[in-house]
């Protein structure tokens, strides 16, 4: 079955120091990958997405995700955090049968950024 | 402006009441979604619209209705709901729901509380 695993449910970083959220996906094929991000009280924002071509996407805001097939991971990274980057962030994924647009999420990765 | 319009932000309700949830989006997209998002559980797919046809019901219970007047509304008809139901209802919107190439726009969504 296909399913999303973000290992770590809350991380917290210094401002300035690097970012990096795990994503691991079951898939039968290639997937389409997605990272959303949402802040407190708001819906979720597309920060990057991998279709197919360079493993290595950039977004927005700084960051960039790198699709590792053998790893079956999609890790968001971005090099200094800052404050605003407090949030919680969302991997992933689909398409599945039908071809519709159906994503699967994962659980979500709660960032705390310390000043 | 995020494009995707949802109201009621807030909605308390009492479990014999009826209350509809309502997303409009700005973006001319073709399909439309509702997900709920329960605290520390993974974003849950309820319905797909596209071109205003249902394509997916996920085994949602009956007490939830949707309405897709036209592509750019969607209306989520409440009644008889139970405390679990409380939580924070998503509306999506994508260009065409049977291309999984298209990201999801998310509006700011609902905060249902359920007495």
């Amino acid at each position: 079955a296909q399913s999303v695993t973000q290992p770590d449910i809350h991380i917290t970083v210094s401002e300035g120091a690097s970012l990096e959220l795990r994503c691991n996906y079951s898939y039968g094929a290639t997937p389409y990958l997605f990272w959303y991000v949402q802040s407190p009280g708001q819906g979720l924002q597309l920060l990057l997405k991998y279709f197919s071509g360079d493993t290595l996407v950039q977004g927005i805001k700084g960051f960039e995700a790198e699709f590792k097939r053998s790893q079956s991971s999609f890790n968001l990274r971005k090099p200094s955090v800052h404050w605003s980057d407090a949030a919680e962030y969302f991997c992933a994924v689909g398409p599945f049968s039908g071809g519709y647009n159906k994503l699967i999420f994962g659980a979500g990765t709660r960032l705390a950024v310390h000043p | 402006e995020t494009g995707v319009t949802q109201t009621p932000r807030h909605l308390v309700m009492g479990m014999t009441n009826k209350k509809s949830l309502k997303c409009e989006q700005h973006l001319g997209h073709n399909a439309m979604y509702w997900y709920k998002q329960s605290a520390k559980k993974p974003l849950e797919l309820m319905f797909v619209y596209n071109f205003k046809e249902q394509t997916e019901n996920n085994s949602v219970p009956s007490r939830f209705s949707p309405e897709c007047p036209n592509s750019s509304h969607l209306f989520l008809h409440l009644h008889t709901l139970q405390p679990e139901d409380s939580a924070l209802y998503l509306c999506a919107s994508s260009q065409d729901g049977g291309d999984s190439n298209q990201p999801q726009h998310f509006g700011d969504g609902t905060r249902l509380s359920i007495l």
